[in-house]
């Protein structure tokens, strides 16, 4: 069954505390993306990378830190350097130029 | 920087009646594409639209690329309670190395 999965659903954070999302894609796309969406916004872009290896800044990537070791994960790392984590966190993937296609999506909360 | 705009911001119908919501790019698309979201769910990609002045259907709802390829419809004939939620546009930043969303337009349909 081919998709794009996240983990954990929600997940809590404590103050100074690093947290690691998953995102992982079996559709044998290139290109994966990180957006934040805050209650009753649009997406933010977090971090993308166009391959293995490699991966740009989007327009929020502070206190955020990506790695792209594999094609088919693209773990997402909040810092204690966010200071206001509180978010839905959407995971997409896509080939080259084409649709989006978007996980399930993690809600991160701070205890 | 490259900047998609969409209104109305929030739209309230009755089952029954039309909507319409409204996409404007500050740059020339190459393609552009539209999502729904679901209220607590993540965004589904719907369509592309790449020709200039292309109008494309699904059941009752219309899509339409401008003859400038700077703006774009979607229009929603007699909506339903499942219509509900966020519709965003996206278009391609000049780079072809991500997309760049619109601010969305969130409808809620009464029964």
């Amino acid at each position: 069954d081919g998709g794009i999965t996240q983990s954990p659903k929600y997940l809590f954070r404590k103050e100074g505390q690093n947290v690691t999302l998953s995102c992982e894609q079996n559709l044998n796309h290139d290109a994966m993306y990180w957006y934040r969406q805050d209650p009753g916004q649009g997406l933010r872009l977090i971090y993308y990378s166009q391959i293995v290896n490699d991966f740009q800044k989007g327009d929020i990537a502070e206190g955020y830190s990506v790695s792209r070791e594999k094609k088919e994960s693209f773990p997402l790392t909040v810092t204690s350097a966010q200071k206001n984590p509180t978010a839905f966190y959407l995971c997409a993937s896509s080939l080259s130029k084409g649709a989006q296609y978007f996980g399930p999506g993690t809600r991160l909360l701070v205890l | 920087g490259q900047q998609v705009m969409q209104i109305p911001q929030y739209q309230h119908v009755q089952e029954g009646e039309d909507f319409t919501t409204y996409c404007n790019s500050s740059t020339t698309l190459s393609n552009i594409q539209w999502y729904k979201q679901r209220p607590g769910g993540h965004p589904v990609f719907l369509i592309q639209l790449v020709k200039s002045g292309e109008v494309k259907k699904q059941k009752r709802l219309t899509f339409q690329f401008g003859e400038a390829k700077k703006n774009s419809s979607l229009h929603i004939t007699a909506t339903q309670t499942t219509d509900v939620g966020t519709y965003f546009c996206a278009g391609p930043d000049t780079g072809f190395q991500k997309l760049v969303f619109g601010t969305g337009t969130r409808l809620l349909v009464s029964p």
